[in-house]
C-alpha cells in the first residue's frame, strides 16, 4: 500500500514556464514533507521541505504547497531551466514516530525543454 | 567534509556470494539511514542508526542483511548469500539531530549500485 503517491511518472515544459509537480499521501501521522531531486547514477539531493505547520514555504524558484485537508502537496518550479531535468521525489516522515524515516513516492521525471 | 560518502559505488557479484558496503557520514550528523532503491521506485527505507544504536529496521530487512555503526561514526551493511532480488541501489542517508528538538532533512550519499548475477 503507497503511502506517498506521484500519479505522473512523467512531465514535460519549455523552458522559462513553470513546471508544478504533484504528491498525494494517504499517512495522516505525516507532519513533514520533502522533496528531492535525482540525476541518473547519483544519491538523491534535497531541493526543499515544508512541515505541517505551514502550507507554503519558497526557496528561490522552488515553492512547495501543502493542503493538508486534501493530504496533497506540490512543487513548483518557476522558470523552469534546462538543467532542472531529473527525477524528483516526494518524500514524507511522521517526526513524532521516532525515526523520522522517509517514505518516497515512485518519482516524476521532468524534462525542460530549451 | 563535502557530504555523505559510498563505497564502493559499484559491485558485481555472483549469487550466494556475501558483499559489504560501507557509508561515512556528514561527521557532525548522528542519525544514519539506510535506503534501498529498485527501477521504477523511490528510496525504501531498511533501517536507521542514531549514533551507534541500531534503532529501527525495516520488515524488508531479511536475516541476510546486518548493519552495523560501531563507534557511531561509519556504517557497513553486508548482505549474506546474495540473491538475484537483491540488486539494487544502496543509498546511505545522514541527519542532525538538534538538541531543542527535531530533525534536520537527509543527505545522501550517491549510492552503491549492486548487481547479482
Amino acid at each position: 500500500d503507497q503511502q506517498v503517491k506521484q500519479n505522473s511518472p512523467s512531465l514535460s515544459v519549455q523552458e522559462g514556464r513553470i513546471s508544478i509537480l504533484n504528491c498525494d499521501y494517504t499517512n495522516s501521522m505525516f507532519d513533514y514533507f520533502l522533496w528531492y531531486k535525482k540525476y541518473p547514477a547519483e544519491g538523491p539531493t534535497f531541493l526543499i521541505s515544508i512541515s505541517s505547520i505551514k502550507d507554503k514555504n519558497e526557496d528561490g524558484r522552488f515553492t512547495v504547497f501543502l493542503n493538508k485537508s486534501a493530504k496533497h502537496l506540490s512543487l513548483h518550479i518557476v522558470p523552469s531551466q534546462p538543467g532542472d531535468s531529473a527525477v524528483y521525489f516526494c518524500a514524507a516522515s511522521a517526526t513524532g514516530g521516532g525515526s523520522e524515516k522517509l517514505v518516497f513516492g515512485k518519482g516524476t521525471k521532468l524534462t525542460v525543454n530549451p | 567534509d563535502t557530504g555523505v560518502s559510498q563505497d564502493p559505488r559499484h559491485k558485481i557479484t555472483k549469487r550466494g556470494q556475501n558483499v559489504t558496503f560501507r557509508c561515512d557520514p556528514i561527521s557532525e550528523h548522528n542519525r544514519l539511514y539506510w535506503y534501498r532503491q529498485t527501477l521504477g521506485q523511490g528510496p525504501e527505507f531498511l533501517t536507521y542508526f542514531q549514533n551507534e544504536a541500531q534503532l529501527e529496521k525495516s520488515r524488508l530487512l531479511s536475516d541476510r542483511f546486518s548493519a552495523e555503526r560501531p563507534k557511531g561514526s561509519f556504517s557497513t551493511l553486508e548482505i549474506q548469500r546474495t540473491e538475484q532480488g537483491d540488486s539494487a541501489m544502496y543509498l546511505c542517508a545522514s541527519s542532525a539531530v538538534y538538541e531543542q528538538g527535531g530533525v534536520a532533512e537527509a543527505f545522501f550519499g550517491q549510492g552503491t549500485r549492486l548487481t547479482v548475477v
